[in-house]
């Protein structure tokens, strides 16, 4: 079974400043999708990022960009000009199965702060 | 769109009755899943369909759990009799193919 790794319980950060999230995974498989979803104190679950394992280029999205290592299996989240907005939980997901179509797999999440 | 539509966003019930929350999966989308958040456990796969067929169902929890999609645009999440250790917020997501997941608002239910 897959899981995923999140070593980070919480994160601070400085408003404007940039923060990098960490997460890593254990998978035998070769072909998955790998996310990041913030979750806000409204409890929406938000994606942020997605990253398809057979593509080298990391994915990024305006402020948020990620670090994919597949040999590694590692695929952290950077945040950059943080900004009060982006204080939320974030959780790495895992999808995997035939054609990447199974449920996800989550890691337990990092708490970020920001601090204004 | 209207998004992922889940019901009720909170429900308190007493031990040992039935409970059933309802989604509604946006339209056009094939696959359906439902999750459980808990402090002790965080996100877990409970159940998902493709085409409202269950294919994946080894994440539910107890035969209290059973899980319905009649159609493709409605499916339910039932527990009974229900336990205080229930008590969770339960998130469905759909999405189309393997593309991402796009999560209901969540229903937080209260077992006492």
């Amino acid at each position: 079974a897959q899981t995923v790794t999140q070593s980070q319980p919480e994160m601070s950060v400085q408003e404007a400043e940039t923060v990098t999230l960490s997460c890593t995974y254990d998978t035998s498989e070769s072909d998955y999708y790998l996310f990041w979803y913030k979750q806000p104190p409204s409890r929406q679950m938000i994606l942020v990022i997605r990253q398809e394992a057979y593509k080298q280029q990391n994915a990024t999205e305006n402020r948020f960009s990620v670090n994919f290592q597949k040999a590694a299996k590692s695929f952290s989240l950077k945040i950059s000009d943080s900004q009060l907005g982006d204080a939320a939980m974030y959780f790495c997901a895992y999808r995997g199965g035939m054609g990447g179509a199974d449920g996800l797999t989550f890691g337990k999440g990092t708490h970020l702060i920001i601090q204004p | 769109d209207a998004g992922v539509i889940q019901s009720p966003r909170h429900e308190v019930t007493e031990m040992g009755q039935e409970v059933t929350l309802r989604c509604k999966p946006i339209s056009g989308h094939d696959y359906l899943f439902w999750y459980r958040q808990t402090m002790m456990r965080g996100l877990e796969l409970l159940i998902y369909f493709n085409n409202n067929v269950p294919i994946d169902d080894s994440g539910m929890p107890e035969d209290r759990f059973s899980a319905k999609m009649p159609n493709a645009s409605f499916s339910t999440l039932k527990i009974q009799p229900s336990e205080p250790r229930d008590s969770a917020v339960y998130f469905c997501a759909s999405s189309l193919m393997s593309y991402e997941q796009f999560f209901g608002p969540g229903t937080r239910l209260t077992v006492l």
